[in-house]
């Protein structure tokens, strides 16, 4: 079974904190994905990564950088954290061709303060 | 990305009875549609998908209907049970890396 293993589950940060959120994969994927969750918005894409190295912007990444030094792990950077960021985090990965299921991480809860 | 829409935000039906979710998607080129549940408290996993070449898959009591010309297609959940009751998203996948672009998710309740 693929797994997607983000390292915090639950994290309450200061506005103004820097907070990283990890997330590694352990089938060699090479897309790996950050998504927020939030009532009645779905799930939004923050950033992807298609490489190491690599990444693209999603639908929503002000506030937001990511880094992908290594094919397994792929990390969610806040800079200076703030209050509508309270949220919840998906990381998730998938193969490289399209079409093939996207795995899902089981959330990271962001409550800032 | 390309939008998504997705309908009913939320939909309640009685156990036994049956539950479709519409989505609708604006790229024509789009050739992959997946569902994916969320229950309560847990990751969303695949479900069930289909690809454009086909008009119809099922498997046991779930099934998705493509339109292509009408650019839509549905998820149907046949004789719901409680452990149904989950929140539904619908996928489109938008330009490189097969990223996904998910509706804004049906939350489903099955009621005894």
């Amino acid at each position: 079974d693929v797994k997607v293993t983000q390292s915090s589950r639950y994290l309450v940060k200061r506005t103004g904190e820097k907070v990283f959120l990890e997330c590694v994969q352990d089938m060699d994927h090479e897309n790996m994905f950050w998504y927020r969750q939030d009532p009645g918005l779905g799930l939004r894409l923050i950033y992807f990564s298609y490489d190491v190295k690599m990444k693209e912007k999603g639908d929503i990444p002000e506030g937001y950088s990511v880094s992908r030094e290594k094919k397994e792990r792929f990390s969610l950077i806040l800079e200076s954290a703030s209050t509508n960021q309270t949220s919840m985090y998906l990381c998730a990965s998938s193969l490289d061709t399209s079409g093939n299921t996207i795995y899902f991480g089981e959330g990271s809860w962001l409550t800032v303060v | 990305g390309e939008n998504v829409e997705q309908h009913p935000s939320t939909l309640s039906v009685q156990e036994g009875d049956s539950a479709v979710i519409k989505c609708t998607y604006s790229d024509s080129a789009s050739n992959y549609f997946p569902w994916y549940k969320q229950e309560l408290g847990k990751r969303p996993q695949l479900i069930i998908d289909i690809r454009s070449n086909v008009g119809e898959k099922k498997d046991q009591r779930i099934a998705v209907t493509l339109n292509k010309t009408a650019k839509h297609f549905s998820l149907h959940i046949t004789e719901t049970q409680p452990e149904d009751s989950a929140v539904y998203f619908c996928a489109d996948p938008t330009g490189t890396a097969s990223k996904l672009t998910f509706g804004t998710g049906t939350r489903l309740q099955v009621t005894l």
